[in-house]
Order: C-alpha cells, then sequence, then structure tokens
C-alpha cells in the first residue's frame, strides 16, 4: 500500500463547481506539498503546508496533522483547472530526506 | 529565464545504448533532484545531491549514474538502456533540504528506449 492515497484518481465536473482532492497518508511528515502536472507534462508546485490552511486565488489547502490527512479545494472550477493534482509529504529520513508522491487526481472540468 | 532546465526534451534511443541527461538551476539552490515517472504517472525519487554531494541513491540500477559537477548542475547518465528505462525524467531543486521547501521542477525529459 502506498504511503500517500490520494482520491478521487478520476474527477470530471462542470465550468463553476466547488472541487475537492483528498489526501491521506500513513507516515510521519514535516511538510506536505500540492502540485499540478499540466497536460503539457510540467510540474508546478502550488502549496507548502505544515498546518492549518493556505490560500491562493480559488485554490485553497487545508491539512490536519493528526487526522494525516490534506485537502485541496478549487473554488469556481474553468476548464483551464484540468490538469493532474498531485500531492506529495515530506519526510527527514536518516536515508535522506525526500518527497513520497501520491498517485495524482486527474481533474477535467468541462464548460 | 528557465528556473530549472533540463535537455533534451525527448530522446528517442536503441536499447543497450548509452545516454545523458543534463540539468541546471538557476536559482542558487543547494538541493537537486532526480525523479523518474512510470506511464502510471506515478513520481519516484531516484537521486538528491546536496552541494555536489550525494545525500540520497534510491534503489535505482547501477546503470544510473549521477553526476553534479558543481551545485547548480546535476546530470543523469544512464549506461546499456533498456526497454523498462522508459519514462519521463525529471529534475528538480530546493533550497532547504531538511526543510521540505518548495521544489522547482525542470519541463522534463521524455525518454523512449526502442
Amino acid at each position: 500500500k502506498n504511503e500517500v492515497e490520494q482520491s478521487p484518481q478520476n474527477l470530471t465536473a462542470q465550468e463553476g463547481e466547488f472541487i475537492t482532492i483528498n489526501c491521506s497518508y500513513s507516515v510521519g511528515i514535516s511538510a506536505l506539498h500540492w502540485l499540478q502536472q499540466h497536460p503539457g507534462g510540467g510540474i508546478v508546485s502550488l502549496f507548502m503546508l505544515s498546518s492549518g490552511k493556505k490560500k491562493h486565488g480559488r485554490l485553497i489547502a487545508t491539512i490536519n496533522i493528526q487526522e494525516k490527512h490534506s485537502s485541496l479545494h478549487i473554488t469556481a472550477s474553468h476548464p483551464r483547472d484540468s490538469a493532474v493534482y498531485i500531492c506529495a509529504v515530506f519526510q527527514s529520513k536518516t536515508s535522506g530526506s525526500r518527497l513520497t508522491f501520491g498517485e495524482g487526481t486527474q481533474l477535467t472540468v468541462n464548460p | 529565464d528557465t528556473a530549472v532546465s533540463q535537455t533534451p526534451k525527448y530522446l528517442v534511443t536503441q536499447m543497450g545504448n548509452d545516454k545523458s541527461i543534463k540539468c541546471e538551476q538557476n536559482l542558487g539552490h543547494d538541493t537537486m533532484y532526480w525523479y523518474k515517472q512510470d506511464s502510471k504517472k506515478f513520481l519516484k525519487i531516484m537521486f538528491s545531491y546536496n552541494n555536489k554531494e550525494l545525500i540520497i541513491n534510491e534503489t535505482v540500477p547501477n546503470r544510473f549514474s549521477p553526476k553534479s559537477p558543481d551545485k547548480a548542475h546535476l546530470n543523469l547518465h544512464i549506461n546499456s538502456l533498456e526497454l523498462g528505462d522508459s519514462a519521463v525524467y525529471f529534475c528538480a531543486s530546493s533550497q532547504d533540504r531538511l526543510k521540505g521547501d518548495i521544489q522547482y521542477f525542470g519541463a522534463g525529459t521524455r525518454l523512449s528506449v526502442l
């Protein structure tokens, strides 16, 4: 079982809908990242969280450290939001600190 | 200027060949990474270097050899390419490897081994 689980794997929405993508993890972490991978393949970091909530434009990310859970919300979704959204947790290990990735959520927003 | 640049963007080659992928960052970061994204789009770390020193070598075959001539460059050399090496390889960098800082990714190199 992957240390980082995302749901749903695929999500189709109509323009304007409120979208939630969930991420659960089973290991101790020092930070959690949300990444966006565009259809062209490029990866962009959206948020880095270690507690609470962050907001950037129409995107909101929350994390509950006790429950080992994070959510990414998109308000007033738009077709340009169509992408793969990836949750990644940052762990400090003796073998080297690193990001461990979820399998991604493919979001398609239809006009 | 692109913050993290990888070359080439596409690489098509025959089994058994040796190839290299180059990565450069102009962000002044101390830590650089190589990730592999398989056909299912799953990302996994391969290597991490901090200021030219190897930090992570994640169960990657010996055919893969990273080289960091300075902290702004981390190149990936692959010997005796196999079909299973076909994937997209991403380079990334971050300022502080211990704090989990935001990582900046290159555009990726799509490797196809025929």
